[in-house]
């Protein structure tokens, strides 16, 4: 069983859409939890860590149920530069391990 | 730009060789985590260095190995490479930035991409 379950889409919506990724967890010890955005070819970067207060940055919220051991993140007024594929994270571990989801991968259409 | 650098940055082999990979940490980083990103996946957790040693592996066979420098730099290295072998492999620091522990955060390079023909 994977660590972590993410749908891969891929996800084509309008500019100016709401979108909504999700992903589940099996390992009830997870520690941390996080967004990460991938770009073509490129490397992982941290879009947001995620709490179970919920956090939001600008446009991007992000959500944990410790209790489902569900992480979504929701992304209001979608731009052509948030094209990109959306990694969910776990960290296991004494030295916080990451443990990733598949990817979701999302186009804006302008 | 994150201050890991990873070489080389593309790599040809063939079936049955072997393959050193380097990763320089983001100053101030004294740990190392190696991933393998296959094509339409997510990154494949290797194995962490932690001050050199060791701190934990995921799951994959001995022929993946690696080790770490006192400057806390790292190296990956696989042994008779099979075709599935094929992938990105991403290396990660964490450690302190900024003056502040940051290990919850993983900070990428921008990876060597390997083929095994």
């Amino acid at each position: 069983r994977k660590e972590v379950e993410q749908d891969p889409g891929p996800f084509n919506v309008p500019e100016g859409a709401t979108v909504a990724f999700n992903c589940t967890y099996s390992n009830s010890a997870s520690q941390s939890f996080f967004w990460y955005r991938q770009d073509c070819r490129k490397e992982p970067k941290l879009l947001m860590s995620v709490y179970s207060s919920g956090n939001e940055d600008g446009r991007f919220t992000a959500q944990l149920n410790r209790a489902s051991q569900y992480i979504s993140l929701l992304i209001r007024d979608s731009k052509l530069s948030d094209s990109a594929t959306y990694l969910c994270v776990v960290a296991l571990g004494t030295g916080n391990q990451f443990y990733f989801g598949t990817g979701t991968s999302l186009t804006v259409i302008p | 730009e994150t201050g890991v650098t990873q070489s080389p940055t593309h790599l040809i082999k063939t079936r049955g060789q072997q393959v050193t990979l380097r990763c320089s940490s983001q100053s101030g980083h004294n740990t190392v985590s190696w991933y393998q990103q296959a094509l339409g996946q997510g990154p494949q957790f290797i194995f962490q260095y932690y001050r050199e040693e060791e701190n934990g592996r995921g799951n994959f066979p001995p022929r993946f190995s690696g080790l770490q420098f006192p400057n806390y730099s790292s190296e990956l290295n696989v042994n008779a490479l099979e075709l599935d072998d094929s992938a990105l492999y991403l290396c990660a620091s964490s450690g302190w930035t900024s003056g502040r522990p940051t290990y919850n955060e993983q900070f990428f390079g921008p990876g060597t991409r390997l083929t095994v023909l």
